[in-house]
């Protein structure tokens, strides 16, 4: 069974403070890794595909790094906001499974 | 241009009974993947479309069904409905070939109780 584990399960920051999680997924088999932001009431929203190792990513203040060979993304926010407050999902693609697998995401709550 | 709209938003049903939910892809998106996420879990991938054709399948039973229609719009069917089948429905729709690198543009879900 291939399991894709995000960690921490939920993390509470002050406003400004820069803040990390990380998505652990096979390391065989790798074809892509997403990341998705999923505010409440809202419908997740894409932030990045990656689908060669060491591929780093950015848009504005969120970045997102990539090691298929030890199978783990991070993804980093600089300088939180409120705004910022969501789910952080992230999903692999093998190419023996041909489908998603999510993780069941990070939980980012940003206090003013 | 449009996003993924799904319909109903919330729905109802008691065990046993069918449902169908619906979802209209992005404009120019010709695959449509649908999605179930429990309470506390991920998403977990039910089936894809891929011009009309079902090209992917997770490991959900056969009372789980679904269509995709020339305009690249969608259909879940849920048969013999049961008590864990309430969840929320995501349907996904992206571009081009079925691709996992492909980004996918999600609807707001579809949020199914079963009594």
């Amino acid at each position: 069974i291939l399991n894709v584990e995000q960690s921490p399960q939920s993390l509470h920051v002050q406003e400004g403070d820069s803040t990390n999680f990380t998505c652990s997924f096979p390391s065989s088999n790798f074809y892509a890794l997403h990341w998705y932001r999923w505010e409440t009431a809202k419908s997740p929203e894409a932030l990045f595909v990656m689908t060669l190792n060491g591929d780093e990513k950015k848009k504005g203040r969120i970045s997102a790094t990539l090691n298929t060979k030890e199978g783990y993304s991070y993804l980093y926010i600089k300088g939180s906001q409120p705004e910022d407050s969501a789910t952080y999902l992230c999903a692999f693609y093998g190419g023996a499974t041909n489908k998603l697998i999510f993780g069941t995401g990070t939980l980012l709550a940003v206090q003013p | 241009e449009t996003g993924v709209t799904q319909s109903p938003t919330h729905l109802i049903k008691t065990r046993g009974q069918q449902v169908t939910l619906r979802c209209s892809s992005q404009s120019g998106h010709n695959t449509v993947s649908w999605y179930q996420q429990a309470l506390g879990q991920g998403p977990q991938f039910i089936f894809q479309y891929y011009r009309e054709e079902e090209n992917g399948r997770g490991n959900f039973p056969p009372r789980f069904s679904g269509l995709q229609f020339p305009n690249y719009s969608s259909e879940l069917n849920v048969n013999a409905l049961e008590l864990d089948d309430s969840a929320l429905y995501l349907c996904a729709s992206s571009p081009g070939t079925a691709s996992g690198a492909n980004v996918l543009t999600f609807g707001a879900g579809s949020r199914l109780t079963v009594l």
